[in-house]
C-alpha cells in the first residue's frame, strides 16, 4: 500500500530552527509537496521537490532524497505565526496526491 | 481577486438527508478536486474532475456524488448513504499551465450531523 509518515506533533521555540521529516512509500513518484494549514483553514502551498536536493524559499527550505524516500521541511527564525500543521504529499505514478496526516507544529515564546 | 470559494462554512445534516456543498473558482483552472479531512488523518480524495462534464472517483467516493456542468463549479452532494459524513471538506483546483503541480484550496466546509 501507499504510505506517508510524518511526526504527529513537534514543539519549537520562537526564533529557533525546526526540521519536519516525511518518509514515503508510494507506487511511483512524480514530486513531493509541502503545504501549511492553520487550524480550521485551507492548506496553502509551500514547496515542491521533484529532483534530489534542497530548495530554499526565504525562511523555508525543503529537501528531497528519492532513493531514501525521504524529505524534510526546514523552518528557520521561527515566528509565532508559523504555528500550524505541515502536510507532506507525494504525487504517485497516476499523478494522484497521497497525503500524510500532517505534523502539528507548536511554537513557544 | 481570483480564488476558490466554498459555501457554507458550516453545514448541518439530519439523518437520511442529502446535502450539497458548493465550490466555485474563478482561476480558470481545468481540474477540480474534493477532499475529506478527518482529525489525525491525511486528506482523502473523494472525486476529481479534469474537464467539464467528466469526473472520476477518488479513494472514498462511496456515499458521495458530484457534477461538473461548468468549468467554474464542482458541487459535492453528501448522500444519506454516507454513514459517517462528519468531517472537514476541502475543494481544490489546479491547471496544466503550472504542470498540475500546485493545488489551490478553498476555505473548506465543516459538515456536522445532527
Amino acid at each position: 500500500g501507499q504510505n506517508i509518515d510524518q511526526p504527529t506533533e513537534m514543539t519549537a521555540t520562537e526564533g529557533a530552527i525546526v526540521q519536519i521529516n516525511c518518509t514515503y512509500q508510494t507506487s511511483g513518484f512524480n514530486g513531493l509537496f509541502w503545504y501549511q494549514q492553520h487550524a480550521g483553514e485551507a492548506p496553502t502551498f509551500l514547496s515542491y521537490n521533484v529532483l534530489d536536493g534542497l530548495e530554499e524559499k526565504g525562511r523555508f527550505s525543503s529537501f528531497l532524497s528519492r532513493s531514501k524516500g525521504y524529505s524534510y521541511l526546514l523552518l528557520k527564525e521561527l515566528q509565532m505565526k508559523d504555528s500550524a500543521s505541515y502536510l507532506c504529499a507525494v504525487r504517485d505514478s497516476n499523478y494522484q496526491l497521497i497525503w500524510g496526516a500532517g505534523t502539528k507544529l507548536i511554537i513557544k515564546p | 481577486d481570483g480564488g476558490i470559494t466554498q459555501s457554507p462554512k458550516y453545514l448541518f445534516r439530519k439523518e437520511g438527508q442529502n446535502v450539497t456543498l458548493s465550490c466555485e473558482q474563478n482561476l480558470n483552472h481545468d481540474a477540480m478536486y474534493w477532499y475529506r479531512q478527518d482529525p489525525g488523518q491525511g486528506l482523502r480524495l473523494i472525486y476529481y474532475s479534469q474537464i467539464v462534464n467528466d469526473f472520476q472517483k477518488g479513494d472514498i467516493a462511496e456515499g458521495y456524488s458530484v457534477s461538473r456542468e461548468k468549468k467554474e463549479s464542482f458541487p459535492l452532494t453528501v448522500t444519506s448513504a454516507q454513514k459517517n459524513p462528519t468531517a472537514f471538506y476541502l475543494c481544490a483546483s489546479s491547471t496544466p499551465e503550472t504542470g498540475w503541480e500546485t493545488q489551490y484550496f478553498g476555505p473548506g466546509t465543516r459538515l456536522l450531523v445532527l
